[in-house]
């Protein structure tokens, strides 16, 4: 079946720090990619996505680039704000005739300390 | 405009009970989707709408579950004689279509006592 991994947090880093989150998938045929974002007492948010290999999906900073030959989907900012806290979900869709369901990696929770 | 709408924010109910929760898409959305947030199993797909017809119930975790959709707007999902692992945070989320992306709204807390 699909899966979606995603490294375990929390991730604690200092302002202006240098963030990744890894995130892998397994997938029968060609996902979509996509990360959502749930800042604290919020709903989850769409942050980026990624339709096809090698396209780079980026936003407030915030870039993550597809690798079909790794089947990755890393989460990568050059320099978090403690704005920036909130929880990191990697996820992916598969199309098919019955619907685009979301599959969630686990989260990630990042810390970023002032 | 407005985003997806879910109501109530926080229910609390006693184990056996059955409870409704309502899903308000964005207005011309035609997909609508139900998630579940758990500490133990992380977010999992419960059912999706298209319309008011439900091609894939195949998250439902059990007989318990269900879900309806009416005028290809507002979703209800009931929960019947509820259990303690029933408590999560139950999202949903809406789409123009199937192929396009997913607006979330804030969810609805369950706690099963």
């Amino acid at each position: 079946g699909n899966s979606v991994t995603q490294m375990e947090g929390p991730v604690t880093l200092s302002e202006e720090a240098f963030l990744t989150i890894n995130c892998t998938y397994t997938a029968t045929g060609y996902p979509s990619l996509f990360w959502y974002v749930q800042y604290p007492g919020e709903g989850l948010q769409l942050l980026l996505k990624a339709t096809k290999a090698d396209d780079k999906g980026s936003n407030k900073g915030f870039e993550a680039t597809y690798r079909k030959e790794t089947t990755s989907f890393h989460l990568e900012k050059g320099s978090v704000q403690v704005s920036d806290s909130a929880v990191y979900f990697c996820a992916l869709i598969l199309n098919n005739n019955a619907g685009n369901m979301l599959t969630f990696g686990g989260g990630t929770r990042l810390m970023v300390k002032p | 405009g407005a985003g997806v709408s879910q109501s109530p924010s926080n229910k609390v109910t006693e184990k056996g009970k059955d409870v409704e929760l309502r899903c308000d898409p964005i207005s011309g959305h035609t997909a609508l989707y139900w998630y579940r947030q758990s500490l133990g199993q992380g977010l999992e797909f419960l059912i999706y709408f298209q319309g008011n017809s439900a091609p894939d119930k195949s998250g439902l975790p059990s007989d318990r579950f269900s879900a309806e959709r009416t005028g290809g707007s507002v979703s209800t999902l009931t929960i019947q004689r509820t259990q303690q692992e029933d408590s999560a945070v139950y999202l949903c989320a809406s789409s123009l279509n199937r192929v396009y992306e997913q607006y979330f709204g804030p969810g609805t807390r369950l706690t099963v006592t």
